[in-house]
């Protein structure tokens, strides 16, 4: 099994651009969600789903739109790029084993913004 | 809401030397508690993690975490660090209203020197 895998690993844009960034996963898990990591904070919710068609918004979510068209696939699309989402993005799935959700990262994507 | 705290963004230890990563949580339900550990330019790996039962907790590379309830804590230990255990380190709470959710702490990192 692949695990978690994210596309693009790296990735420049200039200000305005728009761009798609792919999570997929083979672990059949109903939850996927997009986090960003930036020096000193953390890891962020931007926005996750708990099933094949549903999104939620998250902790930071503007400026970030996300789909989820089939299970194993979650997109995080950014519109207008701005130099305030250069950041590491992470996605992640969980499954539940009883009450708990155990989250399963990917490698991530760098993404600087110009 | 929940938050984690986690005091000491950077924790520096002589290799053999006790490892102790500090987190302390925040929760008005019964928290899920949660270490992972990111390697450089790589995802974050589940350590450990607390959900009921036994307070002490046994992971992957040798770390143990405890669930101190009473001093709302979950304090990473390892007996004798290895210079493979350099690595940034983030505690998370879930809780049993949120637990598809993760809210990590800002992170420690951890040098081994020799």
């Amino acid at each position: 099994n692949a695990g978690v895998t994210q596309t693009p690993k790296f990735r420049v844009l200039k200000t305005g651009q728009s761009m798609t960034l792919l999570c997929a996963q083979d672990m059949n898990h109903e939850y996927m969600y997009w986090y960003r990591q930036d020096p000193g904070m953390g890891l962020r919710l931007i926005h996750y789903s708990v099933g094949e068609g549903t999104t939620a918004k998250g902790e930071v979510p503007d400026g970030y739109n996300v789909s989820r068209l089939k299970k194993q696939n979650f997109l995080l699309g950014l519109e207008s790029a701005a130099p305030s989402q250069t950041s590491v993005y992470f996605c992640a799935s969980s499954y539940s084993t009883g009450p708990v959700y155990e989250q399963y990262f990917g490698p991530g994507t760098r993404l600087t913004v110009t | 809401a929940q938050s984690v705290t986690q005091l000491g963004s950077h924790v520096s230890v002589s290799e053999g030397a006790l490892v102790l990563l500090r987190c302390n949580y925040s929760s008005s339900v019964p928290p899920y508690l949660f270490w992972y550990v990111q390697y450089p330019n790589q995802g974050l790996q589940l350590l450990l993690k607390y959900t009921t039962g036994a307070t002490l907790v046994k992971g992957i590379n040798g770390f143990e975490a405890e669930f101190k309830k009473s001093e709302t804590s979950f304090h990473l230990t390892k007996p004798s660090a290895h210079m493979s255990d350099a690595a940034e380190y983030f505690c998370a709470v879930s809780d049993t209203v949120t637990a598809s959710k993760l809210t990590f702490g800002t992170g420690t990192r951890l040098q081994v020197t020799l």
